[in-house]
C-alpha cells in the first residue's frame, strides 16, 4: 500500500500564476482533506472533499479550489498567487466516518516569488 | 468554534523521563480529539485517538493520552522518553455537532528528549 501519495514534492511559482497540486489516497480511503502549514504552524484545514463535492471549507478565499476525481484523487488549485501563500500543503485521506483518523502525504512545497 | 491550544512551544525532558505535552480545546459539542507527530520535511503521523469511551486512551510507540472533559484537556503523556521521540507534536480535534469532518490543529508543540 502506497499511502497518501502527493506531487509535486517542491515547487516555485511568481506571483499571480496559478498552480494545482496533486494528491492520490490510501486505498480504501474516499474522502480527502487539504491543509496548509506555514512555517512554524500547525496546519489549517482547507477544505474536505467527499463524494466529488465540497463537504465542508475553512476560512481560505474562493481563489483556493479543488477537485475530487471519481477514484478518489483530488487536486488543489489556488489561484494569482500570494507571497503569503508560501506554505507545505498537506494532503489527507481517510475512510467515511467523523471518528476515523486522517493519513497524511508527505506535502507539497510551494514557494510563491 | 473549534479552537485548540498547545501552551507550550517547546518541552525539555531527559531520556528515561516521563514527558507531558499539554492539550486543551474548546468546541461546541463532543469533541473527537487526536495526536500526531511530524517529523522533519514529512507529514503528519496519527499517534492516538479519543472517540468516546474510557478517558486513557493507548497509541502507538508507547504513548497515551487522557481525555478530561471537566478541564477540556488532553494530554499527551509517555512514562519513558526515548531520543527517538524528539519531534514536533500537533493536537488536533474535531466538533461532532458540525458533523465531525473539519479537524483543528493546535500550533504544535516541540519536544527535545536530551540523551
Amino acid at each position: 500500500d502506497a499511502g497518501v501519495t502527493q506531487s509535486p514534492t517542491h515547487l516555485i511559482k511568481t506571483r499571480g500564476q496559478q498552480v494545482t497540486l496533486r494528491c492520490s489516497p490510501k486505498s480504501g480511503h474516499d474522502t480527502v482533506s487539504w491543509y496548509q502549514q506555514a512555517l512554524g504552524q500547525g496546519p489549517q484545514f482547507i477544505f474536505q472533499y467527499y463524494e466529488e463535492e465540497e463537504r465542508q471549507r475553512g476560512n481560505f478565499p474562493d481563489r483556493f479550489s479543488g477537485h475530487q476525481f471519481p477514484n478518489y484523487s483530488s487536486e488543489l488549485n489556488v489561484n494569482a498567487l500570494l507571497l503569503g501563500d508560501s506554505a507545505l500543503y498537506l494532503c489527507a485521506s481517510s475512510p467515511t466516518g467523523g471518528g476515523t483518523e486522517a493519513f497524511f502525504g508527505q506535502g507539497t512545497r510551494l514557494t510563491v516569488v | 468554534a473549534q479552537s485548540v491550544a498547545q501552551p507550550e512551544d517547546q518541552v525539555n525532558v531527559a531520556e528515561g523521563n516521563p514527558l507531558t505535552v499539554k492539550c486543551t480545546y474548546s468546541v461546541s459539542g463532543n469533541p473527537y480529539l487526536f495526536w500526531y507527530v511530524q517529523y522533519p520535511n514529512r507529514g503528519l503521523q496519527f499517534l492516538l485517538k479519543y472517540i468516546t469511551g474510557d478517558n486513557l486512551v493507548k497509541g502507538s510507540y508507547g504513548f497515551e493520552a487522557e481525555f478530561n472533559k471537566s478541564q477540556t484537556s488532553f494530554h499527551l503523556k509517555k512514562p519513558s522518553a526515548l531520543v527517538s521521540d524528539s519531534a514536533l507534536y500537533f493536537c488536533a480535534v474535531r466538533d461532532i455537532h458540525t458533523g465531525g469532518f473539519k479537524t483543528i490543529f493546535g500550533a504544535g508543540t516541540r519536544l527535545f528528549v536530551k540523551a
